[in-house]
């Protein structure tokens, strides 16, 4: 099935970097979404974003949806321990409920 | 409230045997999604229910697979004759109503399905 292209595809940092991931598409998205998995876990929204350009953050959590509707971004500011995990990026087009997820991003947290 | 639930959490099978996966979607949750996530990737699309009806099957990856939600709440995952092939962590979401864009999919914990 088709898969959306995160990169990276891991990282480990020290604790208190800032990290950044992106999402990108050969087809253009009306809602992009970005979720957290840890293991044994579902994946638990993070941010939803719903208009092309749209900046919006969840503490410090900050993700934009990108100008050409193919991609997205997700900034993470001071990284802490707990922010160990998976994240997913989702794409859904208008009108449907299939989300095409990507492929993830393993994050590491060094403390 | 609570979340999704999904039983068991994990299901060890040997090849050929039948297995059923179940869901408790979020209490009045009219959608239902299922998902199946492959080692080291993102969740796929199987199908979604809207109320006791599937539809949408596409995703389903053939005729062993079969799903069904018989009063609008609970739905079970059924695979017959699994194959090695088929292990994979299945995953369950539910969403309000399965309409517009900020109709967000919430995500149950998930069965571990291993077939040896």
């Amino acid at each position: 099935g088709q898969q959306l292209n995160q990169s990276p595809q891991s990282m480990f940092i020290q604790e208190g970097e800032d990290v950044s991931m992106n999402c990108t598409s050969s087809s253009i998205f009306n809602t992009w979404l970005w979720y957290k998995q840890e293991p044994g876990e579902g994946p638990v929204l993070l941010i939803a974003l719903y208009k092309a350009g749209e900046l919006t953050s969840n503490g410090r959590l900050t993700a934009q949806f990108g100008i050409t509707r193919k991609d997205s971004f997700l900034n993470i500011s001071a990284s802490i321990p707990s922010d160990v995990g998976i994240y997913f990026c989702a794409g859904l087009w208008s009108g449907t409920y299939k989300y095409i997820f990507g492929t993830g991003t393993r994050l590491k947290v060094l403390a | 409230g609570a979340g999704v639930s999904q039983t068991p959490s994990n299901k060890v099978t040997e090849k050929g045997k039948y297995v059923e996966l179940r869901c408790d979607p979020i209490s009045g949750h009219t959608a239902l999604y299922w998902y199946r996530q492959s080692l080291g990737q993102g969740p796929e699309f199987l199908i979604y229910f809207q109320g006791t009806g599937a539809a949408d099957d596409s995703g389903l990856p053939n005729d062993r697979f079969f799903a069904v939600r018989p009063e609008g709440s609970v739905s079970t995952l059924k695979i017959q004759r699994t194959e090695r092939g088929d292990s994979a962590v299945y995953l369950c979401a539910s969403s309000s109503n399965g309409q517009g864009i900020k109709d967000t999919q919430y995500f149950g914990p998930g069965t571990r399905l291993t077939v040896l």
